[in-house]
């Protein structure tokens, strides 16, 4: 069974600032990957996906993330965060077999000024 | 395009209660999910309907969930009796195909249940 480890539980960072967030994963096959972001009182929306191909994708937000097989990871990154990315960001691995979706624990995001 | 709506938003009941949670999927997606996210937690599954059909429902507690999709449309998720441990954010998604890992799941903003 996949799993997702997001090793961060909250970064803070100020706003203009670059941002990474990390995200690992187990699976044996090639997997299919997403980051989804929280707001408070809203739901998941998603940011990106990868399903194979070019390993660095471009999301909505100005987002991107990087799938790295040898690390097993796929983390988000944004070079510039404004006060209204903060929010829980959610990594997720599925595999074509399994449509399931397997989230981390989401990382927590805070903006200052 | 109306996104997957959920209702009620928060839900305050004492244990023992019953309660019911309604999610209307977006338009022509016949594929619902309904997901459990406890606090500081991602959310996990606990059943999958492909049209009006429970084709997953392998993690949900039967003994006291129970969930519908007359018409293969709305769904409705119910518990009773709650419990203590019950208190969690109810998500409602919805995509396009049968389910399919690569088909973008649409998610509504959920139903915040405090159980008392």
């Amino acid at each position: 069974a996949q799993s997702v480890t997001q090793p961060d539980i909250h970064i803070t960072v100020s706003e203009g600032a670059s941002l990474e967030l990390r995200c690992n994963y187990s699976y044996g096959a090639t997997p299919y990957l997403f980051w989804y972001v929280q707001s408070p009182g809203q739901g998941l929306q998603l940011l990106l996906k990868y399903f194979s191909g070019d390993t660095l994708v471009q999301g909505i937000k100005g987002f991107e993330a990087e799938f790295k097989r040898s690390q097993s990871s796929f983390n988000l990154r944004k070079p510039s965060v404004h006060w209204s990315d903060a929010a829980e960001y959610f990594c997720a691995v599925a595999s074509y077999t399994d449509y399931k979706l397997s989230f981390g624990a989401g990382t927590t995001v805070t903006v200052r000024a | 395009e109306a996104g997957v709506v959920q209702s009620p938003r928060y839900k305050i009941i004492e244990k023992k209660q019953p309660v019911a949670f309604w999610c209307n999927p977006i338009s022509g997606h016949n594929t619902l999910y309904w997901y459990l996210q406890n606090l500081g937690q991602g959310p996990e599954l606990l059943i999958r309907y492909e049209n009006e059909e429970a084709v997953d429902d392998s993690q949900l507690p039967k003994d006291r969930f129970s969930a519908e999709r007359l018409k293969g449309v709305d769904s409705t998720l119910k518990i009773q009796p709650a419990e203590l441990g019950d208190s969690a954010v109810y998500l409602c998604a919805s995509s396009l195909s049968r389910g399919g890992a690569v088909d973008t799941q649409y998610f509504g903003p959920g139903t915040r249940l405090t159980v008392l």
